[in-house]
């Protein structure tokens, strides 16, 4: 099973409000990543955790916090968001990190609208 | 300069037949691993094929296969008669070295359209 949950599938949000996202694999990986992808172009990483420990933070603004309780969950949550965060958010996990083989695995993605 | 590169934005192909999509990669690691991800309009990055650096064959998987040219850094994807199912958005990425494992660096993408 190389399956990867998101949800909501899609999310419309004011400027002033607080929503997560969610994000679940049980495929026992040990690597998590958040990705932003604009329309027509690759995602962009935003966030890695390893071992449910944040790794990488590619200079997210705050505005956007992750967390992962567990290793098969991962949650970003939203606060105070603008309209250019609009955009598909994808999670992805993989065995582990360090190795060029690891392949990542992606979820269907979170469309969301910043209104 | 751009690490990975792929030169197609759009390309179109009959059902049925072949098609190959480029891919051109930069760097100086000797250990990489590139890869083919598929995401449909729905949304969803499909892993798709997976070649090692140091793998002396090429990767195939079903209908896909990679045409990996080391000496040409290129990695081009070869889809082997195409289904309108393969209608989708294209992306090369690759993974360098063992510290920087865990970031894959995506091309722009080529959009393929199979015509019936």
């Amino acid at each position: 099973d190389t399956e990867v949950t998101q949800t909501p599938k899609h999310l419309v949000m004011g400027m002033t409000n607080k929503k997560s996202l969610k994000c679940e694999q049980h495929m026992g990986h040990r690597a998590m990543y958040w990705y932003k992808q604009k329309a027509k172009k690759p995602p962009e990483l935003m966030f890695v955790y390893s071992y449910e420990k944040l790794s990488i933070n590619e200079s997210v603004p705050s505005r956007f916090s992750p967390e992962c309780p567990n290793s098969s969950l991962l949650n970003l949550h939203l606060h105070a968001l603008q309209p250019e965060d609009s955009a598909l958010y994808l999670c992805a996990s993989s065995r582990g990190l360090g190795r060029v083989a690891y392949e990542q695995y992606f979820g269907p993605g979170t469309r969301l609208t910043v209104t | 300069a751009q690490k990975i590169t792929q030169t197609q934005p759009g390309m179109f192909v009959q059902e049925k037949e072949a098609v190959t999509l480029d891919c051109t990669y930069d760097t100086s690691d000797q250990s990489y691993g590139l890869f083919w991800y598929k995401q449909p309009s729905s949304g969803e990055m499909i892993f798709l094929i997976y070649q090692g650096s140091y793998d002396e064959q090429n990767a195939t998987e079903g209908r896909y296969s990679l045409n990996f040219q080391k000496a040409r850094k290129s990695a081009n994807l070869v889809i082997s008669a195409s289904q309108l199912g393969d209608s989708a958005m294209y992306f090369c990425a690759m993974r360098e070295g063992v510290t920087s494992g865990s970031i894959l660096t995506f091309g722009e993408g080529t959009q393929l359209t199979v015509n019936p």
